[in-house]
């Protein structure tokens, strides 16, 4: 079975400052990794994904995460944090074969002015 | 384009009773997931179902059913209502099935049960 750690449930950060949410899996087969953002009242948009290749993966709005195999990490940055970058951040898994994305628990953004 | 739409947006129920979600996939896509999520937690997943047929069913009870209708479109069914059943309830839909596939998520029905 999968699952999805995401090491602190509230991150706070200043504008222009450096995000980094942090992301640890536990998978037994190659994994599939995700991360998603949250808005208020709305759904989830996909921000990056890495399946196979590159394990530095770039993203939307200036996000991107690094597949680190050896340490089962798949942390996402950004180099300098915006006001609009305020959102809940989710980190999944998945498996060649499962249908289902695993979630982490989540990581609530703020970015002070 | 429209993307994943669900009704409706807000319900009200109450123990017992039971409810009917609705969920339409963006054009052309032939897979449709479920998530419930509580608040604070992340989503956890109820089923997929793909041309028509349940492909994948996550750690739910029996009474948490789904199906999927000839224009992709899908219901999510909750008989006999419990207070943990409040959640956030998205649909997901993607071209094929595989979970490698890019889900695009609806923006959900808030499920309150009283």
């Amino acid at each position: 079975a999968q699952s999805v750690t995401q090491l602190g449930s509230h991150v706070s950060v200043s504008e222009g400052a450096l995000v980094l949410l942090r992301c640890n899996y536990s998978s037994s087969v190659p994994p599939y990794l995700f991360w998603y953002v949250q808005y208020p009242n709305q759904g989830l948009q996909l921000l990056l994904k890495y399946t196979t290749g590159a394990t530095l993966v770039k993203g939307i709005n200036g996000f991107e995460a690094e597949f680190k195999k050896s340490e089962t990490s798949f942390h996402l940055t950004k180099p300098s944090a915006h006001m609009s970058d305020a959102a809940e951040y989710f980190c999944a898994v998945s498996v060649t074969g499962r249908r289902a994305l695993t979630f982490g628990s989540g990581t609530r953004l703020q970015v002070q002015p | 384009d429209a993307g994943v739409t669900q009704s409706p947006t807000h319900l009200i129920k109450t123990r017992g009773q039971h409810v009917t979600l609705r969920c339409s996939p963006i054009s052309g896509h032939k897979s449709v997931s479920w998530y419930q999520q509580v608040l604070g937690q992340g989503p956890q997943f109820i089923f997929q179902y793909y041309e028509k047929e349940e492909r994948g069913r996550g750690n739910f009870p029996d009474r948490f059913s789904a199906r999927q209708f000839p224009n992709y479109s899908s219901e999510l069914n909750v008989n006999a209502l419990l207070l943990g059943d409040s959640a956030l309830y998205l649909c997901a839909s993607s071209l094929e099935s595989e979970s490698y596939n890019e889900q695009f998520f609806g923006p959900g029905t808030r499920l309150t049960v009283l």
